[in-house]
This record gives structure tokens, C-alpha cells and sequence, in this order.
């Protein structure tokens, strides 16, 4: 079975640009959570999606937003980028709460 | 405040040696999960701990989960330079909802095991 997979895997941007983010999860899995994962902040909840609806959302600005397609495919949009956006953003997919698989990330640099 | 604290946060030992490296919290959790995670990868899970008192064994690491289900440790015996990396451990928070799939992460253990 494949695995979670994400593309790109890095990507450089100036601030103010806006930038989209791609996660495919393994067949089958129907929820996929995203995460900020930074050297001062760890692991930090973005938002979760199940079946195309939004189903918990972290403490994130406005400038975050993600969606899920009918494939279980998901995208998360950052707009106006600010440099404290550099960051790696990870994507889980899942059946349940106790196992969720990861992709490798995407690295987001923030010039 | 972060909801799940990691100790020590940098650790640098012998191949051979033990270890443990703790994670604590004053919330209950309904499951706990340890994951590694190496450099410019995503975390992957080692582990899943959903009963007070749970103890789980990987080989050479051994998982055990706190009774009241607020704490958990990892130890890791006889290590080998193969086990390297950051280990990271997150929980489902009792209460949270059925429904909902959120993890709170620790920071981390970066763990440097040299030959």
C-alpha cells in the first residue's frame, strides 16, 4: 500500500505570496490532519478533515485554510506569507485517533 | 503551556547504553503514541498505548503507560547508533470527542546514540 505522500516537498517564497500545499493520503483513509512542525513550537495542529467537511480546527490565523476533496486528496493555502510561516507541514492520514501515518512534509521557506 | 512536556529534551550517550526519556502531563489521555522522527522525514509511529498501567515492548524498547494515563515513558536498551533521531510522544485527550482525530505532541527527545 502506498503511503501518505505530499508534494512539494520543498518550496521557497518571499513574504506577502500566497502558497498551496498538497497531501495524498493512503487509499482508504478518509481523514487527513495537517501540522506545523517547528524547532520552538514541536508539533502544532493545523486542522483535520474527514470526508470534504472540516471536523476540528487548531489555533491558527485565518490566513490557514485547507480543504478535502471527494478522493480523499487535501490542499492547505497559506495567504500572505510571513516570514514565522517558515516551517515543515506535515500531513497525516488515518483510520482512527491511535494510528495516524505521516507524510515526509513539505519544507516552507519564508524569504 | 504545552499540554504534554518531554524530558530531556537533548540526549547524547554510547552505543550500549540505556536510556528512558519521559513524557508528562497533567491532562488525562485516552491513547498515547510514541513516534521517531529522522531529519527532513515525517514522524513515523512506533507505538500506540491506550490502558493505565499498559506496557508494551518493541524489540529493544520498551513502552509503558502511566496508571492514571497521564504519562508514559520510553526505554530503549542497549542502544545502537540506528536509533537516532527525534522521538516525539502525542495523545488523543479523554474528552476531546469521538470525532475528533487531534494529537498534542510533546517537543521531543532528540536522542544521539554515537558508536
Amino acid at each position: 500500500k502506498a503511503g501518505v505522500t505530499q508534494t512539494p516537498r520543498y518550496l521557497i517564497k518571499t513574504r506577502g505570496q500566497q502558497v498551496t500545499l498538497s497531501c495524498s493520503p493512503i487509499s482508504g483513509h478518509r481523514s487527513v490532519s495537517w501540522y506545523q512542525q517547528t524547532p520552538g513550537q514541536g508539533l502544532q495542529f493545523l486542522f483535520e478533515y474527514f470526508s470534504e467537511t472540516q471536523r476540528n480546527k487548531g489555533n491558527f490565523p485565518g490566513r490557514f485554510s485547507g480543504r478535502q476533496f471527494s478522493n480523499s486528496r487535501s490542499e492547505m493555502n497559506v495567504s500572505t506569507l510571513e516570514l514565522g510561516d517558515s516551517a515543515l507541514y506535515l500531513c497525516a492520514s488515518s483510520v482512527s485517533a491511535d494510528t495516524q501515518y505521516f507524510g515526509p512534509g513539505t519544507r516552507l521557506t519564508v524569504l | 503551556t504545552q499540554l504534554l512536556e518531554q524530558s530531556p529534551q537533548f540526549l547524547s550517550i554510547q552505543e550500549g547504553e540505556n536510556l528512558t526519556v519521559y513524557c508528562n502531563s497533567s491532562s488525562v489521555f485516552s491513547s498515547l503514541q510514541w513516534y521517531r522522527q529522522e531529519p527532513g522525514e515525517g514522524p513515523v509511529l512506533l507505538v500506540t498505548v491506550v490502558t493505565g498501567g499498559e506496557v508494551k515492548k518493541l524489540k529493544r524498547l520498551t513502552f509503558q503507560f502511566g496508571d492514571a494515563r497521564k504519562d508514559s515513558s520510553l526505554h530503549i536498551t542497549a542502544a545502537q547508533p540506528g536509533d537516532t533521531g527525534l522521538y516525539l510522544c502525542a495523545g488523543k485527550e479523554s474528552g476531546s470527542g469521538a470525532g475528533s482525530y487531534q494529537l498534542t505532541f510533546g517537543k521531543g527527545t532528540k536522542l544521539s546514540v554515537i558508536p
